[in-house]
């Protein structure tokens, strides 16, 4: 399986309340989590990634927690601000042989309210 | 560092014509990939270039949809005859030895009417 879900589908929070988008996997070979962050009109952008052999990175704001039992893995917006309104897509990656390869969550929309 | 290059940034046409899209990925950048992104959806695989070497076409529409990388750098996707459904943000990004994650560029917004 290859599927990502990701949850929920859009996200309105208050500046400087903390923002939790949520996705899970099926298939155990993933071994990259990256979060991108995609404005409207841009392409996707990469926010911050994990590895399995660790349950927990942070940069700055964002904060990813990874659940390796469960199969899930969360990203933290802590301190929400409006410039942060976009979306967000989880993705998981395995290494191919030659290269990676990225399958993308269906992304969340969200809105931080000033 | 200079981006990953994409042209045209939009595109408007008719169902049952031809269209093409230009990517210029990061120098050096070995593999080059292309996606397509329907509206409120993620990106979804279309193909996997290393060098010019197809690795992964497994998700594209062979029937219309066409490919290539020449000499390993330039790629060109192409449609026809395109769909309604085919309407969606095609997005091009490619990534270096070793990298985990992709550089995207901004991408070309397909619309067919």
């Amino acid at each position: 399986q290859q599927q990502v879900k990701q949850s929920p589908q859009s996200l309105i929070v208050q500046k400087g309340g903390i923002s939790i988008i949520n996705c899970a996997y099926e298939n155990t070979a993933f071994d990259y989590f990256p979060w991108y962050q995609q404005f409207p009109g841009k392409g996707p952008a990469l926010l911050i990634a994990i590895r399995p052999d660790v349950s927990e990175k942070k940069e700055g704001r964002f904060t990813i927690s990874f659940n390796k039992s469960a199969k899930q893995f969360s990203l933290h917006i802590m301190d929400s601000q409006p410039g942060d309104s976009a979306t967000y897509f989880c993705a998981a990656s395995i290494y191919g042989g030659s290269a990676r390869q990225l399958t993308f969550g269906s992304g969340t929309q969200l809105t931080v309210l000033p | 560092e200079a981006g990953v290059a994409q042209s045209p940034r939009y595109k408007i046409i008719e169902k049952r014509q031809s269209v093409a899209f230009w990517c210029n990925p990061i120098s050096g950048h070995a593999t080059l990939y292309w996606y397509q992104q329907i509206l409120g959806q993620g990106p979804k695989l279309l193909i996997q270039f290393q060098n010019n070497g197809v690795v992964d076409d497994s998700q594209l529409p062979k029937d219309r949809f066409s490919a290539e990388r020449l000499k390993g750098v330039d790629s060109t996707l192409k449609i026809q005859p395109a769909k309604l459904e085919d309407s969606a943000v095609y997005l091009c990004a490619s990534s270096g030895q070793g990298q985990g994650g992709y550089t995207f560029g901004s991408g070309t917004r397909l619309t067919v009417v």
